[in-house]
Formats: structure tokens, C-alpha cells, sequence
């Protein structure tokens, strides 16, 4: 069965360096996402992507924060100065075009700044 | 912003048992999703259901979703102990592609 993959599983930075999460959707999906949860707490929305541009963030998603979609396979979420409390587990999701309301769910990268 | 709120917050049964949990919601929705997250692990997605259905049915999964009272219930019938996980509603706002996740319902099912 198809499934989203993410690299790394787990991620140890310094505060103030870049970082970029990497994620491949499903194949023939068209919508992605990234989703965060701080520990012991709720998935928080970052970010979807649809068509080669943003068509939804929120709030947490500042200029810090940038998505690209460099081939057309992978997906990535760039932290170009990290703080301490992007200390999260990170979630891409994709979803297909016909039936986009249903999201699978990567493992997650979990990202710990220092 | 609207959230999809979970009770209860944990719910412990033994195997064989029936699991409910509920979520409540503030403004409208397309629809409304259960996701499961097994410790440490990624959102598996277990059922949708839309804001025009009453209940809707998934193996031993059960849904129902109430939208004048904006509430769904999830029930899990004959739990086995590797239903043990987190549980999560999502809801879909009528206006985008976010979905916002409640806090979840920490399930235990002990043999």
C-alpha cells in the first residue's frame, strides 16, 4: 500500500541553524501538507500545497518557515533559523485530487533544537 | 478558530470491551475525520464522515456525527489490545484545507 515517507526520523540542530525536512507523498497525490505537535500536545496545521504554490497556512507558518516542491517527488519544509520551541514532531500529509478531503500521514520527523 | 475537542481525555477497557469516545466542535464543517497515533508514531487516518451523514460504519469502527449538536462519536466495538493509541478528531473547515485536530483520547486496552 502507498505511503507517505519522511527522512529524517529524527533530527538534533542548534538554535539558529537551518533545517530541512524532507517528505515523499504518495504518488499520484496533488494536495501536501505539513502538520506539527509539540510534545503532549495537539497536531497543530502549518501549511498546504497545492499546484506549485501555498494555498493555506496559519500562523505558526512565518517567514521562518518555507515549503518547495523541487521534483516531483519530494516535498520539503525549510526552518531557516531555528528556535528552541520549533522543538517538534513534524507530520507531511498529501491527498489525492478527486478525494483531497482525506489526508494520509507520514511518520513524522521529530525535531529537537538546542 | 474552531477544534475538535475529545472526551474523554483517557479510557482504559479491557480487550473484548466497547470503546467510546467524542468530540465536540464549535462552527460549521464539510466533514469530520478520526485519526489514530499510535506512541511516537505518524496520523493514521480510520474514517470520514460527512457533514450530510448521520453514521457511517468501518470494520469495528462505528461513527456518528450530530451536526446541530456539533458533536461525533466514535465507538470501537470488541477492542483488542493493539487498539491501544491516541485517538484524534479533525475537522474540515468549510473554508480551506486544514484540518484542526483535537487533543485526543489516550485508549488502553489491557488482555
Amino acid at each position: 500500500e502507498p505511503e507517505v515517507t519522511q527522512t529524517p526520523s529524527h533530527q538534533v540542530t542548534q538554535m539558529g541553524q537551518e533545517v530541512i525536512l524532507r517528505c515523499v507523498p504518495i504518488s499520484n497525490h496533488l494536495y501536501f501538507y505539513w502538520y506539527r505537535q509539540i510534545l503532549g500536545q495537539k497536531v497543530e496545521f502549518l501549511v498546504s500545497f497545492y499546484n506549485n504554490e501555498i494555498s493555506e497556512k496559519s500562523e505558526i507558518f512565518d517567514d521562518q518557515f518555507s515549503v518547495e516542491r523541487p521534483d516531483g517527488s519530494n516535498f520539503t519544509l525549510k526552518i531557516r533559523s531555528t528556535k528552541l520551541e520549533d522543538s517538534a514532531m513534524y507530520f507531511c500529509a498529501s491527498s489525492e485530487g478527486t478525494d483531497w478531503e482525506t489526508q494520509y500521514f507520514g511518520p513524522g520527523t521529530r525535531l529537537l533544537v538546542l | 478558530s474552531q477544534q475538535g475537542e475529545e472526551d474523554p481525555q483517557a479510557l482504559s477497557i479491557q480487550e473484548g470491551e466497547n470503546a467510546t469516545m467524542n468530540c465536540s466542535y464549535k462552527t460549521s464543517i464539510n466533514n469530520l475525520q478520526w485519526y489514530r497515533q499510535n506512541s511516537g508514531r505518524g496520523l493514521v487516518h480510520l474514517i470520514l464522515i460527512r457533514s450530510n451523514e448521520r453514521e457511517k460504519h468501518s470494520g469495528r469502527l462505528r461513527v456518528t456525527l450530530d451536526t446541530s449538536k456539533k458533536s461525533s462519536s466514535l465507538l470501537i466495538t470488541a477492542s483488542r489490545a493493539a487498539d491501544t493509541a491516541s485517538y484524534f478528531c479533525a475537522t474540515d473547515p468549510n473554508s480551506g484545507y486544514a484540518l484542526n485536530f483535537g487533543k485526543g483520547t489516550s485508549l488502553l486496552v489491557t488482555p
